[in-house]
């Protein structure tokens, strides 16, 4: 099991908006370690979609949000398009500075 | 910006070693502004952190992993390399190189994956 905890999946129909938890502890999210976020298209590596809780790199649509709360960090998706059909990853750190990765969450379009 | 192309056997017999590289092109190995890393996903699993270094040669390793992994650089050849030894079959994934880039350490370069399969 994963340190931190998404959920397996969720859903929304086209132009919904739809959020991802990754919920963590105090000894990673919780102790201020950034968080963050990956997209993964069926066959593809992960791309880098949010940095530092909260930050797009360059070219990535002002639709994809990233937050940040205590020991959580959420994800948000407006304007839900069928592209946005992939899995989902949070990514955080540890004291030791081990990277540690939620299980993941598979997003379905309607 | 930043390419990273992985290689190495796509088949390894159980309790051997598992031995990839990296090849870094649109920048250096050496600088300062970049950790090393590799990732890897077993077949429809998630992303599992195997490690990472640092310009300087410092190691961050997985816990779990941290008996059978080696990771080092080569400068020479601007590329990095990991060896997994004693693998079974539950080794058997898509393995990912990447770069930490600044200071927020987010993986934000990716090579394309490469598939091992651990089995006689």
């Amino acid at each position: 099991q994963s340190v931190l905890t998404q959920p397996p999946s969720v859903s929304g129909a086209p132009g919904q908006r739809v959020t991802i938890s990754c919920t963590g502890s105090s000894s990673n999210i919780g102790a201020g370690y950034d968080v963050h976020w990956y997209q993964q298209l069926p066959g593809t590596a992960p791309k880098l979609l949010i940095y530092g809780n909260s930050n797009r790199p360059s070219g990535v649509p002002d639709r994809f949000s990233g937050s940040k709360s205590g020991t959580s960090a959420s994800l948000a998706i407006t304007g839900l398009q069928a592209e946005d059909e992939a899995d989902y990853y949070c990514q955080s750190y540890d004291s030791s500075l081990s990277r540690l990765f939620g299980g993941g969450t598979k997003l379905t379009v309607l | 910006q930043l390419q990273l192309q992985e290689s190495g056997p796509g088949l390894v017999k159980p309790s051997e070693t598992l031995s990839l590289t990296c090849t870094v092109s649109g920048g250096s190995i050496s600088s300062s502004s970049y950790y090393w890393g590799w990732i890897r996903q077993p077949p429809g699993k998630g992303l599992e952190w195997i490690g990472s270094i640092y310009y300087s040669g410092s190691t961050y390793y997985n816990p779990s992993l941290k008996s059978r992994v080696t990771i080092s650089v080569d400068t020479s050849k601007n590329q990095f390399s990991l060896k997994l030894s004693s693998v079974t079959a539950a080794d058997t994934a898509v393995y990912y190189c990447a770069t930490e880039t600044g200071t927020t350490l987010d993986f934000d370069y990716w090579g394309q994956g490469t598939l091992v399969t651990v089995s006689s």
